[in-house]
């Protein structure tokens, strides 16, 4: 089974500052990582998704995560933070085909906040 | 707009009833998620569709169901509701069913009272 641990419910920034959004993550197999974001009263959207290959990948919104396998860690991060940046973060995995069917275990989100 | 579409928007009733949340998914998009999100439980994986077939069930109630139709929207069926039931009920769709990358709609916000 697979599981996904976000490390701190909220982080505060301010605007310009970098933004560093903790993911790590279980499984027994080869997974395929991704970071959601969701607006208030919206849905979830894909920030980007780690499947195979390079290991740094670059996302929508100027957002980027890096693979570490060996820390088994995904962590979300932006260089300056923007205040439309502000929304809650999900990190999730899938296992890599098999019988998962692209099914999603997320991690329980990040909120976070923007300072002027 | 991710082009999944979730009626109703919000819904609330009583204790003991019975809805039922539909889903139309992105235009060519085989496989339809439900996802369950609380406050105490986050989001929760409820049940798989492709093609109108079940393919994966994760903490699904056996007083909830769902199905997907020929045309390939779908219908949770939540019943002999409690309390404990009030969420956001997403549903999702993808093209291919084994990578992951969903596309979700907004939502339906049921209260139970």
């Amino acid at each position: 089974a697979q599981s996904v641990t976000q490390l701190g419910s909220h982080v505060s920034v301010s605007e310009g500052a970098l933004v560093l959004l903790r993911c790590n993550y279980s499984s027994s197999v080869p997974p395929y990582l991704f970071w959601y974001v969701q607006y208030p009263n919206q849905g979830l959207q894909l920030l980007l998704k780690y499947t195979t290959g390079a290991t740094l990948v670059k996302g929508i919104n100027g957002f980027e995560a890096e693979f570490k396998k060996s820390e088994t860690s995904f962590h979300l991060t932006k260089p300056s933070a923007h205040m439309s940046d502000a929304a809650e973060y999900f990190c999730a995995v899938s296992l890599a085909g098999g019988t998962s069917y692209g099914k999603l275990t997320f991690g329980q989100g990040t909120i976070l906040t923007v300072h002027p | 707009d991710s082009g999944v579409t979730q009626t109703p928007k919000h819904l609330i009733t009583a204790t003991g009833q019975r809805v039922t949340l539909r889903c139309s998914p992105r235009s060519g998009d085989l496989s339809v998620y439900w996802y369950q999100q609380s406050l105490d439980q986050g989001l929760q994986f409820l049940i798989q569709y492709y093609n109108g077939e079940e393919r994966a069930k994760g903490n699904i109630l056996e007083r909830f169901s769902a199905q997907q139709f020929p045309d390939l929207h779908s219908e949770l069926n939540l019943s002999s509701l409690e309390l404990g039931d009030s969420a956001l009920y997403f549903c999702a769709s993808s093209w291919t069913p084994n990578t992951g990358e969903l596309f979700f709609g907004e939502g339906s916000r049921l209260t139970v009272l």
